[in-house]
């Protein structure tokens, strides 16, 4: 069964630091990865997918690795503002057929100005 | 990508009444997925909704408390039966697209049962 564990739960960092949030899973035989963002009481956000036959995915500010062998994403958010405080998950999906997807319990991020 | 729409955004419910959301999108999908998060956690998979077809339900959710209906491929709604302060949870709606699989959600449903 797979289990994705993200650590730190909660992080406090000032703006301008860059942020390192990590995510792990078990089982290395996974489709793709996908990182989230939530804000409070809402709905969630897609910010990045990597397939599990890539290594890294960028969009603006974001940066997200995979190392599908040791289990292991990380999500680096460069220069951090106070907007991007919020709750980050990361979630696997199992197989292409597989649609399951199974979350961590989140990180939650508070960048103070 | 996908736009998801779920109503109602948020709603306070007596114990043992019955609650149905509802979600659209401005695609069309094969499957939509019903997820829950309660309080402090993360999401949890309820249930698979295929368009003409029985939805299929993850272990420890049952149709006779969570029915969903799936009468088109650009609608679901999924119905909270029963209701008890333990279903107290944000319900969202998600779905799956485009050639990356890219998985998309709705903003949620914030139900509190009293």
């Amino acid at each position: 069964k797979q289990e994705v564990t993200q650590i730190p739960a909660a992080l406090s960092v000032p703006e301008g630091e860059n942020l390192v949030l990590n995510c792990s899973f078990t089982d290395s035989a996974i489709y793709n990865l996908q990182w989230f963002r939530q804000d409070p009481g809402k709905g969630l956000t897609s910010l990045l997918l990597i397939q599990s036959s890539q290594r890294e995915q960028t969009s603006g500010r974001l940066n997200a690795s995979l190392d599908k062998s040791s289990g292991r994403s990380t999500l680096y958010i460069a220069a951090s503002q106070p907007g991007d405080s919020a709750t980050y998950l990361c979630a696997v999906r199992p197989s292409a057929a597989g649609n399951k997807l199974t979350f961590g319990g989140g990180t939650r991020v508070l960048v103070k100005p | 990508s996908a736009v998801i729409s779920q109503k109602p955004s948020r709603d306070i419910c007596q114990r043992g009444t019955s609650l149905t959301i509802q979600c659209q999108v401005d695609s069309q999908v094969t499957m939509m997925f019903w997820y829950r998060q309660q309080p402090g956690q993360s999401l949890t998979l309820i249930a698979t909704a295929n368009q003409g077809s029985e939805a299929t339900y993850e272990s420890g959710f049952v149709i006779d408390k969570f029915p969903i209906s799936r009468p088109n491929l650009t609608f679901s709604t999924l119905t909270v039966s029963n209701m008890s302060p333990e279903d107290s949870s944000i319900y969202l709606c998600s779905v799956a697209t485009g050639g990356t699989d890219t998985q998309y959600f709705g903003p949620g449903t914030r139900l509190t049962v009293l």
